[in-house]
């Protein structure tokens, strides 16, 4: 089965501070990566989705950008954040096969102060 | 395009109290749908699913039934627990070209009070 890792579980950014969130995946190849983020009492937005190396697609226009260096390492990253920024950011993975939901990692927790 | 709507908490409810958190969703085809679940300073568990009209899901005493009549997937338990206080959120699946497939309710916070 796979499994999501993600780093680190919290982190505290002053504004203007850059960002790089990191996502990898284990047990699977060539995943659909997705980050997605929570804001405080709100629910789940869909920031980007991946399908592949280098292949990003914005869901909103926003100060975030995400990469695909690797097939199972999907990074979310600022040149500078906002206070906007804070929010609860998780990565996502679809385990294989038609409906079936996706598999989360747990979570990174960010203030920005 | 495909949405879901889902109950506005949130929900405190007495421990051993019925619930229901109620789901409606928009989708042409034929989606699958979940609940998932956040306990506290956590990520998102899958709770359960449904992948076709008349399922139903099932886990941990939760259940919903998947209604396409009335494009519903509601979430019921007839005895909650303190440690069921959580956010529940409702999402959707459907296969289509390009990968943004889940679909998700702005989720719904349940407190359970002893």
């Amino acid at each position: 089965s796979q499994t999501i890792h993600q780093w680190p579980a919290t982190l505290v950014q002053p504004v203007g501070s850059p960002l790089s969130l990191e996502c990898t995946v284990e047990g699977t190849s060539n995943p659909n990566l997705y980050w997605y983020r929570q804001a405080a009492g709100r629910g789940l937005q869909l920031l980007f989705y991946s399908i592949g190396i280098d292949q990003i697609s914005s869901e909103v226009p926003q100060n975030l950008s995400a990469s695909r260096p690797q097939d199972r390492q999907f990074i979310l990253s600022s040149k500078k954040l906002l206070l906007s920024d804070s929010g609860f950011y998780l990565c996502a993975c679809p385990p294989g096969g038609q409906g079936y939901g996706y598999t989360f990692g747990s979570g990174t927790r960010l203030t920005v102060v | 395009g495909d949405s879901v709507t889902q109950m506005e908490g949130p929900v405190t409810l007495s421990e051993e109290a019925f619930l229901t958190i109620n789901c409606t969703y928009t989708a042409t085809g034929y989606p699958s749908l979940f609940w998932y679940v956040q306990y506290p300073g956590e990520g998102l568990q899958l709770l359960l699913k449904a992948t076709k009209a008349d399922d139903k899901g099932s886990n941990k005493g939760f259940e919903a039934t998947y209604r396409k009549e009335t494009t519903s997937f509601h979430l019921e338990k007839g005895s909650v627990q303190v440690s069921d206080s959580a956010v529940y959120f409702c999402a959707l699946w459907r296969a289509q070209t390009g990968a943004n497939n889940l679909f998700f309710g702005t989720g719904t916070r349940l407190t359970v009070i002893p």
